[in-house]
């Protein structure tokens, strides 16, 4: 079985300040690994994900995430934060396998002052 | 290239009555998931198809009921509707065979009275 812990229900920085989400999961299977991004009354966008290849992920608007298997780890980060990255994150996790579903952590909501 | 797609946006409902949502899939996309997100928590997945059979099931009880059509878009059904099912109610596609990437749609928000 998978679970996500997303540490923290509150992130708060100011503009260009670094950005740190955690995020930890469990699965007794290897995972595959992602974020998602939900603004305002809208559905959620695919940030990154980790699907078994390089430890580093890169995703869209500069965020990118670590995959670190001893920590059961895939914290997510973006060096300088910027007004329009306000909103909530999710970290995923799914079986390393066909047609399972997404295991979803209670999200993280960002705020970003000036 | 159209993205998946929800209807209706919004909803209210009283409860004991019943609910059909819609979800088209993602161009190319065979396979459709649902997921209820409750307010302030994560996504929680309902069920999958594909090739119009339900292949995976999560924890909801069998007043949730789902369709799939020959040209792969989606029915989610709730009988009997509960205070509880108040909720954001999402759909998301994928390709069957790819392992990963889900493609969610804006959702359709859910209000019983």
């Amino acid at each position: 079985a998978q679970s996500v812990t997303q540490l923290g229900s509150h992130v708060s920085v100011s503009e260009g300040a670094l950005v740190l989400l955690r995020c930890n999961y469990s699965s007794s299977v290897p995972p595959y690994l992602f974020w998602y991004v939900q603004y305002p009354n809208q559905g959620l966008q695919l940030l990154l994900k980790y699907t078994s290849a390089a430890t580093l992920v890169k995703g869209i608007n500069g965020f990118e995430a670590e995959f670190k298997k001893s920590e059961t780890s895939f914290h997510l980060t973006k060096p300088s934060a910027h007004m329009s990255d306000a909103a909530e994150y999710f970290c995923a996790v799914s079986a390393h396998q066909a047609g399972t579903a997404l295991i979803f952590g209670k999200g993280t909501t960002l705020s970003v002052s000036s | 290239d159209a993205g998946v797609t929800q209807s209706p946006t919004h909803l209210i409902k009283t409860r004991g009555q019943q609910v059909t949502l819609r979800c088209s899939p993602k161009s190319g996309h065979d396979t459709v998931s649902w997921y209820q997100q409750a307010l302030g928590q994560g996504p929680q997945f309902i069920f999958q198809y594909y090739e119009e059979e339900e292949r995976q099931r999560g924890n909801f009880p069998d007043r949730f009921s789902g369709h799939q059509f020959p040209n792969y878009s989606s029915e989610l059904n709730v009988n009997a509707l509960l205070l509880g099912d108040s909720a954001l109610y999402l759909c998301a596609s994928r390709t069957r065979g790819e392992t990963d990437t889900q493609y969610f749609g804006p959702g359709t928000r859910l209000t019983v009275l």
